[in-house]
């Protein structure tokens, strides 16, 4: 199993671009997650799908920020335009339905300039 | 919104002294979940504590979930090098997404 893959590692854009952030869970893994990390606010939830329908994105920022799961083994994460305090490390997870520890991907660190 | 209180936010100890972290939450969770986030790496599950009271041992890892399941921690026992990194406490509402606690970053000095 290769565990969650995001792509790309890194990711550094000037401000005012588009950004796009992907995801491929783990086969089978039901929930899909979206988190940003940042020195100061840590590790905050921004939207999580169950059976690629979104649940909740109340923790999308703003309307720059958008998510889709188009089906199952697939998800990305746009931002639009892109702004500097956009930057921080973003990391995909996936967990089977239920009460499940979490498997995360390795992360996407953005840096907008 | 549901949300997890950690402490300390930082923790130095030398190579061999114990190393232990809470987390406390005002409500009453039905679980919570710990994980290891190693400098530069992601967050990695460790452990599930779902019973009031629960105790859970990995190695030199131990795992308590409080009686009335609003707080948890988790104590290392005679840390080592490869210890270092950020832990996390998390909790779910009501079946929810996972919200983490700011995390508590423990470096060791051999």
């Amino acid at each position: 199993d290769a565990g969650v893959i995001q792509s790309p590692r890194h990711e550094v854009t000037e401000m005012g671009q588009e950004v796009t952030l992907r995801c491929k869970p783990i086969s089978g893994h039901n929930s899909l997650f979206w988190y940003r990390q940042t020195m100061m606010r840590g590790l905050e939830l921004l939207i999580y799908f169950n059976n690629n329908v979104p649940i909740d994105d109340s923790g999308m920022p703003e309307d720059r920020f958008s998510a889709k799961m188009p089906n199952a083994s697939f998800s990305t994460l746009k931002i639009q335009p892109s702004e500097p305090r956009d930057s921080a490390v973003y990391f995909c997870a996936s967990s089977p339905r239920g009460y499940y520890g979490y498997t995360f991907g390795s992360g996407t660190r953005l840096t907008v300039v | 919104g549901q949300q997890v209180m950690q402490i300390p936010q930082y923790q130095h100890v030398q190579e061999g002294e114990d190393f232990t972290t809470y987390c406390n939450s005002s409500t009453t969770l039905s679980n919570i979940q710990w994980y290891k986030q190693r400098p530069g790496g992601h967050p990695v599950f460790l452990i599930q504590l779902v019973k009031s009271g629960e105790v859970k041992k990995q190695k030199r890892l131990t795992f308590q979930f409080g009686e009335a399941k609003k707080n948890s921690s988790l104590h290392i026992t005679a840390t080592q090098t490869t210890d270092v990194g950020t832990y996390f406490c998390a909790a779910d509402q009501a079946g929810t997404a996972l919200i983490f606690g700011k995390g508590t970053t423990l470096s060791v000095s051999s």
